[in-house]
């Protein structure tokens, strides 16, 4: 059964600064994963999504990277903002369009 | 183009009363999945449409759950009747199919079963 963990549970920088977001899987059979932002009370509005054939994928600010050998993505998020703060969570993506998520990072962003 | 649209957003029901939640996903998408996501957890899958056949349904408690996509657009899951462990929040989302495509939610409908 895939797992999938992410680390840390919850995040506080001061606006500004660079950020990693951690996800790992344990199965490295996956054909995609995506990457979720979460707002309070809202619903999950999709980053990126990296393909398994793809290492990494940027817009705008972000950055992620995937390491399907290790099971092991990354979400970097440049110069954070206080508009950053939310949930971002990672979905692990394999047969059948099956998603398996973490439980979340949540972040925030000190002005 | 509209996104994925759910109603209710908001609802409290008392507990054995039924609830029914309502999804209409992105035009074209034929992909259509319900999730439920606890509070402080990930989501985690109930029911998965292509078109109008539910090919993934392993995970929806159907002692008290059920759901239906006619025409294969929009969709309804219903709850009869509600236990006080049903509360949480109902996320549709959809996609145009095939492995390299986004999956895009809807803005959830919040349970709240007292």
């Amino acid at each position: 059964k895939q797992e999938v963990t992410q680390i840390p549970a919850a995040l506080s920088v001061p606006e500004g600064e660079n950020l990693v977001l951690n996800c790992s899987f344990t199965d490295s059979a996956i054909y995609n994963l995506q990457w979720f932002r979460q707002d309070p009370g809202k619903g999950l509005t999709s980053l990126l999504l990296i393909q398994s054939s793809q290492r990494e994928q940027t817009s705008g600010r972000l950055n992620a990277s995937l390491d399907k050998s290790s099971g092991r993505s990354t979400l970097y998020i440049a110069a954070s903002q206080p508009g950053d703060s939310a949930t971002y969570l990672c979905a692990v993506i394999r047969g059948s369009y099956q998603l398996t998520f973490g439980k979340g990072t949540k972040l925030s962003v000190i002005p | 183009e509209a996104g994925v649209v759910q109603s209710p957003r908001y609802k409290i029901i008392e507990k054995k009363q039924p609830v029914a939640f309502w999804c209409n996903p992105i035009s074209g998408h034929n992909t259509l999945y319900w999730y439920l996501q606890n509070l402080g957890q990930g989501p985690e899958l109930l029911i998965r449409y292509e078109n109008e056949e539910a090919v993934d349904d392993s995970q929806l408690p159907k002692d008290r759950f059920s759901a239906e996509r006619l025409k294969g657009v929009d969709s309804t899951l219903k709850i009869q009747p509600a236990e006080l462990g049903d509360s949480a929040v109902y996320l549709c989302a959809s996609s145009s199919g095939g492995s390299g495509n986004t999956i895009y939610f809807g803005e959830g409908s919040w349970l709240t079963v007292v």
